[in-house]
């Protein structure tokens, strides 16, 4: 059974504020993921990283950065949020590259940014 | 040009019918290959994957993979309206990245 876990469920902010959206997961996975998905739309990779202190950014333009200090955190955080970053904001996890498609998501963070 | 292509449907069929769904990859040294199942308003779940040619099964569910024409499909038998969905196709390309590519998804509607 998968477990990651990502916190807030659900966030309303004003323009301008610094967020940061939580992404914790316990199956020692080296691999994890950031993705951004608008209502019926196709999954954006925004970040990656392929272990502690290895972050790459993805196909999709981002504002938000992201850090792995420890195996289990992969957290993204925005420095001044705008409208345009309403989004939902999916966290993933894999293990050995050899089953690197085998992606366990989180609940997701709905964003919302007034 | 985008490298994992699906028809964003909405596929209809009717409750016990089966379900075909579709999935070309431009990446010939492509090696393995996924479907994911996500419901309105929840994440992508894993429920087939496929890394050799021919058909693999799992219940009602099986995935078909043809590299030489690089498209790879997935059949639900026996379509219950709780499958209405979007299926995602995935695809792990050659080059050692690693990092799998999304199709935008193909949404399954089974009618009553």
């Amino acid at each position: 059974e998968a477990d990651i876990y990502q916190t807030p469920r659900y966030l309303v902010i004003g323009t301008g504020k610094k967020i940061t959206l939580e992404c914790s997961q316990t199956m020692g996975h080296d691999k994890m993921y950031w993705y951004q998905q608008d209502p019926g739309m196709e999954l954006h990779l925004i970040h990656y990283s392929y272990g502690v202190n290895s972050t790459e950014k993805g196909d999709l333009s981002s504002e938000s950065t992201v850090s792995r200090i420890r195996t289990e955190h992969f957290p993204l955080t925005l420095e001044s949020a705008r409208p345009s970053h309403t989004s939902q904001y999916l966290c993933a996890s894999s293990e050995r590259p050899e089953r690197s498609g085998e992606l366990f998501f989180g609940e997701g963070s709905r964003l919302t940014v007034l | 040009q985008k490298e994992v292509e699906q028809n964003s449907g909405p596929l209809s069929v009717p409750e016990g019918a089966i379900a075909s769904l579709n999935c070309t990859y431009s990446d010939r040294g492509s090696q393995s290959f996924f479907w994911y199942r996500q419901y309105s308003g929840k994440s992508p779940e894993l429920i087939m994957f496929i890394y050799s040619n021919g058909d693999k099964e799992d219940g009602r569910f099986t995935a078909q993979l043809n590299k030489a024409s690089q498209y790879v499909s997935l059949l639900i038998r026996d379509s219950q309206p709780s499958d209405s969905a979007t299926y995602l196709c995935a695809v792990v390309p050659s080059g050692g990245s690693y990092i799998p590519t999304f199709g935008r998804g193909t949404s399954l509607i089974v009618h009553p």
